[in-house]
């Protein structure tokens, strides 16, 4: 079956402009995640939904980040006026149910900020 | 935050050998997991670990989650080619955070 899917693969954006970042979670899951991955580390968690429901959101790094998941399906993460420092691979994942379930992630968005 | 301390960094095997990384933590987690991570590409789940002191293979790949609950290790038995990658090790701490932890990576390479 479909995996989580991400869209677009790659964006260039200039400081300043805003983008938005999109997640097709694998269908019928329940919980998705937004991760961000800066060069040569790990993941590191962003926001997680369950359902339209976002339930954590200690991971953004500031106002300028905002996600949503309007219903229950596909999510956008979106960066309002960008910064060199949000350059980094932002990682979606899904569950089936609850955020202890195996991940399923999708292949990231890789975003760099001229 | 949650830290977890992956080692080694990276690692140059000959195709056929052995291979062991590690993941601790000065804080217990209530699971621990192993992904793998090729370039391009998001990570993929290799083995999840829930009980401490469980250990679990997964073809020539076997993990064990640490009794103290701290810790976690990899091992690969009879490398290949393909194996080349970047393994994390990840976690879900105890205490009610929800979030997932990963490690750093241990970028691994196979020489044919």
């Amino acid at each position: 079956g479909a995996g989580v899917s991400q869209s677009p693969r790659y964006k260039v954006a200039k400081r300043g402009q805003d983008v938005a970042l999109r997640c097709d979670p694998i269908s019928g899951h329940v919980s998705l995640f937004w991760y961000q991955q800066a060069l040569g580390q790990g993941p590191e968690f962003l926001t997680y939904f369950q359902n339209e429901a976002q339930l954590d959101k200690s991971g953004l790094p500031s106002d300028r980040f905002f996600a949503e998941r309007p219903e229950g399906s596909v999510s956008t993460l979106k960066i309002q006026r960008t910064q060199q420092e949000d350059s980094a691979v932002y990682l979606c994942a899904s569950s089936l149910w609850r955020e202890e379930e195996t991940q399923y992630f999708g292949p990231g968005t890789r975003l760099l900020v001229l | 935050g949650q830290q977890l301390n992956q080692s080694p960094q990276s690692m140059f095997i000959q195709e056929g050998e052995d291979v062991s990384m590690n993941c601790t933590s000065s804080s217990i987690f209530n699971t621990w997991l192993w992904y793998k991570q090729d370039p391009g590409e998001g990570p993929v789940l290799l083995i999840a670990l829930y009980k401490a002191g469980e250990l679990t293979s997964n073809g020539r790949l076997t993990a064990q989650f640490g009794i103290t609950r701290k810790d976690s290790f990899l091992n690969i038995s009879a490398s290949i080619p393909s194996d080349v990658g970047i393994y994390f090790c990840a976690g879900h701490p105890q205490g009610g955070s929800e979030k997932m932890v990963f490690g750093k990576g241990t970028k691994l390479t196979v020489n044919p």
